[in-house]
């Protein structure tokens, strides 16, 4: 089955600074990687996602990298703001077989 | 944030009962998920059901049943048989198919906790 690992377990930088949190996966037949942010106690909620056929996306402050070939994805925040700290998920989906594997999760922590 | 609920927030079991968690989701959603999330670390799959009256065993299913006999419902039941229940557990829903294929939408959780 699909194994995704993600690197930093727990990352923190100063206000302003950019952030870098990366997963690999295994199964080459993924083709859907979500990323998820989770508040303490609170629902994990969908911030940004990238599709195979895509090599990167960006939305204001945040931005996801692909790279098929090394089969790993990164998440980029730039300008961070204490309210972006949080615990980061990735994943990795087949979603023809409707079943995602996650990452083990990253802590980000933004000092004021 | 609506569309998809979980019920009780909070629970708390004797050790030797079953309980049942809910989730029922108003998304028009096929696939419907359980997830168990222990402190500090990711979500890990239970079980999952992609169409009604059909459902697979994730990663962690021992100890653990579920029933999909309606489109909008996925209960969870932890058995007596889970030796160590106490964690919090997410429900999702994905739709099939569509251009959202592979979002999982959240609940917002039900924490157990085994006294």
């Amino acid at each position: 089955g699909e194994n995704v690992e993600q690197h930093p377990s727990t990352l923190s930088v100063q206000e302003g600074d950019s952030a870098v949190i990366k997963c690999t996966y295994s199964d080459s037949a993924s083709n859907y990687f979500p990323w998820y942010k989770q508040e303490l106690g609170k629902r994990p909620q969908l911030i940004i996602d990238i599709r195979s056929n895509v090599g990167e996306k960006k939305d204001q402050r945040i931005a996801v990298t692909l790279n098929k070939t090394a089969k790993h994805f990164s998440l980029h925040i730039t300008e961070t703001q204490p309210e972006d700290s949080a615990v980061y998920f990735c994943a990795a989906t087949f979603t023809n077989a409707g079943k995602s594997t996650f990452g083990d999760g990253t802590t980000l922590t933004v000092k004021p | 944030d609506g569309g998809i609920t979980q019920s009780p927030k909070y629970l708390f079991r004797k050790e030797g009962q079953n309980v049942t968690l809910s989730c029922e989701q108003n998304l028009n959603h096929d696939a419907m998920y359980w997830y168990r999330q222990d402190p500090g670390q990711g979500l890990r799959l239970i079980y999952y059901s992609q169409i009604v009256n059909d459902f697979q065993k994730g990663d962690i299913a021992e100890g653990y049943s579920v029933s999909r006999e309606k489109k909008d419902s996925f209960p969870l039941t932890v058995t007596s048989a889970q030796k160590n229940p106490t964690a919090f557990y997410l429900c999702a829903s994905t739709p099939r198919g569509l251009a959202g294929e592979g979002v999982q939408f959240f609940g917002p959780g039900t924490r157990l906790t085994v006294l």
